[in-house]
């Protein structure tokens, strides 16, 4: 039972340097998001989509692009790295967008930008 | 003011003990209630959805009064292994997007 994975695990990128997360889930999922977890903060909405082909800005999406090509895959593309953006992203998925159904995370990907 | 407004803690109680949680959240119009539990440096899981009447799940009874707008968490004869951070989180907007209160950090000694 795979669920939701997320790669790399881990990552240190230079300020400035572009790269994706990847994100995917088999469990057929309509509704894919993106978080940042940061001390003192709690998680905040990056992007999200409920669909393939449909996504949409949460709070804090600047800096970030995403897209939705399938069902499964979600990548979080950071397009000019900053040290702000250090901090550790988690990737969710659920069932449905309007029941406000229980959301799936993947483990995690710990960024520091230097 | 935050969205959704937790005490961060930490609470530390002995084992056995029984420890409340409490949340609040500021949109009325939200739909949908839940606590979720995050181990250190693991991603959040979902411990229990929250309803109206109020619901049980072994040792863990959660509580939702909207007219207050607040959300609690009891957790009876702790357990070590319930040491983590409770995370309160609501619902906005019509995709139900699920928003985050910053956690309370639980610690059960021995």
């Amino acid at each position: 039972n795979a669920g939701v994975t997320q790669t790399p695990k881990f990552q240190v990128l230079k300020t400035g340097q572009s790269m994706t997360l990847q994100c995917a889930q088999d469990m057929n999922h309509e509704y894919m998001s993106w978080y940042r977890q940061d001390p003192g903060m709690g998680l905040r909405l990056i992007h999200y989509s409920v669909g393939a082909g449909i996504t949409d800005q949460g709070e804090v999406p600047n800096g970030y692009n995403v897209s939705r090509s399938t069902t499964e895959d979600f990548p979080l593309r950071l397009l000019s790295a900053a040290p702000s953006q250090t901090s550790v992203y988690f990737c969710a998925s659920s069932y449905s967008p309007t029941l406000g159904t229980e959301a799936f995370f993947g483990q995690g990907t710990r960024l520091t930008v230097v | 003011r935050k969205e959704v407004e937790q005490d961060p803690g930490p609470f530390n109680v002995p084992e056995g003990a029984t420890v409340a949680f409490n949340c609040t959240y500021s949109n009325s119009a939200s739909q949908s209630f839940f606590w979720y539990r995050q181990d250190c440096r693991k991603e959040p899981k979902l411990l229990m959805s929250v309803y109206s009447s109020g619901n049980e799940d072994g040792r863990f009874t959660a509580q939702l009064n909207r007219a207050s707008q607040y959300i609690s968490l009891l957790i009876r004869d702790s357990k070590l292994s319930d040491s983590a951070t409770y995370l309160c989180v609501v619902t906005r907007g019509a995709t139900n997007k699920l928003i985050f209160g910053t956690g309370t950090l639980l610690a059960v000694q021995p």
